[in-house]
């Protein structure tokens, strides 16, 4: 399968500043990306989806100002976290997809905010 | 709108037995049909999947799931059950496999010696 690579693993920042994860298609073009949030032993939800060159789709409840997500090319995802707060400590983890075929997680990003 | 229930929050198994994990989901079409396994701050890994055809899928790792579309559930079945395969269970379903997701709330298998 797909390799997705996210970086950095683990961060953690202070309250109010902005925090930027990557998310990387290694061996194929993504067309499009997802975005999930997973609480401590809780499930994924999604927070938004990005196809390249557009503005990404937001869930419901997500605040697009908050959680900037942008899909410049078709190998790279960006979610940045601005003024970020406790409660936005989360694991944070992508996924790409090629049109139709299978979605590929990449291993997540644990970020913490103190 | 699409759900998917896991019942199950938590199984624990002893080595060597037999596993089965629960999923219901709630779909308006024929739904793509996941399973995802998660082992501790790490990724989702695919166990299989079911788009059509064949309603037993296997998948990797030596496990299989069974789409049985009067009981709206996607059953995952391990018949002998390894200490490694302690880990999160998340079923999932789709409106086709490159689309948005709708994840259950996991199960944990823990493995008993």
């Amino acid at each position: 399968g797909a390799v997705v690579s996210q970086h950095p693993s683990r961060v953690i920042c202070k309250s109010g500043t902005s925090v930027k994860i990557e998310c990387r298609s290694l061996d194929f073009q993504a067309t499009t990306m997802f975005w999930y949030r997973q609480f401590p032993k809780k499930s994924l939800m999604l927070m938004a989806t990005s196809n390249e060159g557009s503005k990404a789709t937001y869930e419901q409840g997500v605040e697009k100002d908050k959680f900037l997500i942008n899909h410049a090319s078709l190998t790279l995802s960006t979610l940045t976290v601005t003024s970020a707060h406790p409660e936005d400590s989360s694991f944070y983890i992508c996924s790409t997809s090629q049109g139709r075929e299978e979605q590929y997680f990449g291993p997540g990003t644990r970020l913490t905010v103190t | 709108a699409q759900s998917v229930t896991q019942p199950d929050i938590h199984i624990t198994v002893s080595e060597g037995a037999s596993l089965e994990l629960r999923c219901n989901y709630s779909y308006g079409a024929t739904p793509y049909l996941f399973w995802y396994v998660q082992s501790p701050g790490q990724g989702l890994q695919l166990l299989l999947k079911y788009f059509s055809g064949d309603t037993l899928v296997q998948g990797i790792k030596g496990f299989e799931a069974e789409f049985k579309r009067s009981q709206s559930s996607f059953n995952l079945r391990k018949p002998s059950v390894h200490w490694s395969d302690a880990a999160e269970y998340f079923c999932a379903v789709g409106e086709d496999a490159g689309n948005m997701l709708t994840f259950g709330g996991g199960t944990r298998l823990m493995v008993k010696p």
